[in-house]
């Protein structure tokens, strides 16, 4: 069975990077049928979208994080990460990587890691 | 970008009723929708993807219907353990974009 598991600071300063890993276990992360994503959701609301890798390393961002986001992908590692610069205080979240499938267009994400908040603050 | 709006926001709902959440595109995103459930302090589950199919052991209780932008969950028995947030994510066009979310709650 896939797992994802996110790890990262838990506390970032405000104007830092925030940088986070997910470790996928129990499946290859070159799998050609799937893409591997983040998402964020900021306490008390709902999933934002930021940010899809492929294997091969193809990126796909969300016209919202398009300038701060940056992901890469380690197949040796079976592992997945994501910078955010210039943190503030509307970065704080709980962030969660994802798998999402492949449907001849990028589709659903499942499954999802635990999550990890991030706080940003000072 | 496509807005995914949901609603209610909170729904009452006694056990053993039935429980419909609505989820409505701001333009059409034919079938391309999912459902997902997410409970205090968990990740969300997929529930439902194709806007109807249900994912890999979802029981049959849960059932969802639309297509274009009006699409519908329905939780034909509420059961204790389906007291919880639910979202629909949209990945008909790019960026793929969720709604705010239902809560449901025990009347």
């Amino acid at each position: 069975q896939l797992q994802l598991q996110e790890s990262g600071p838990g506390l970032v300063k405000p104007s830092g990077t925030l940088s986070l890993t997910c470790s996928v276990s129990g499946g290859s992360i070159s799998d050609s049928n799937y893409y591997w994503g983040w998402i964020r959701q900021p306490p008390g609301k709902g999933l934002e979208w930021i940010g899809t890798i492929f294997y091969g390393g193809s990126t796909y961002y969300s016209p919202s994080f398009t300038s701060r986001a940056t992901m890469s992908v380690d197949t040796s590692q079976n592992q997945f990460s994501l910078n955010l610069t210039s943190v503030t205080a509307a970065d704080t979240a709980v962030y969660y990587c994802a798998r999402r499938i492949i449907v001849g267009r990028p589709g659903w994400f499942d499954p999802w890691g635990q999550g990890i908040l991030v706080t940003v603050a000072s | 970008e496509i807005v995914m709006t949901q609603s209610p926001a909170t729904l009452s709902v006694s056990p053993g009723e039935r429980a419909t959440l609505s989820c409505r595109a701001s333009q059409t995103v034919s079938s391309n929708l999912a459902w997902f459930q997410q409970k205090p302090g968990q990740s969300p589950r997929l529930l439902i993807f194709g806007a109807s199919t249900r994912a890999t052991g979802i029981p049959a209780r849960f059932s969802g219907s639309g297509s274009g932008t009006e699409f519908t969950l329905t939780i034909s028995s509420l059961q204790s353990e389906d007291f919880a947030h639910y979202f629909c994510q949209q990945y008909n066009r790019w960026p793929t974009t969720f709604g705010q979310g239902t809560k449901v709650e025990i009347k």
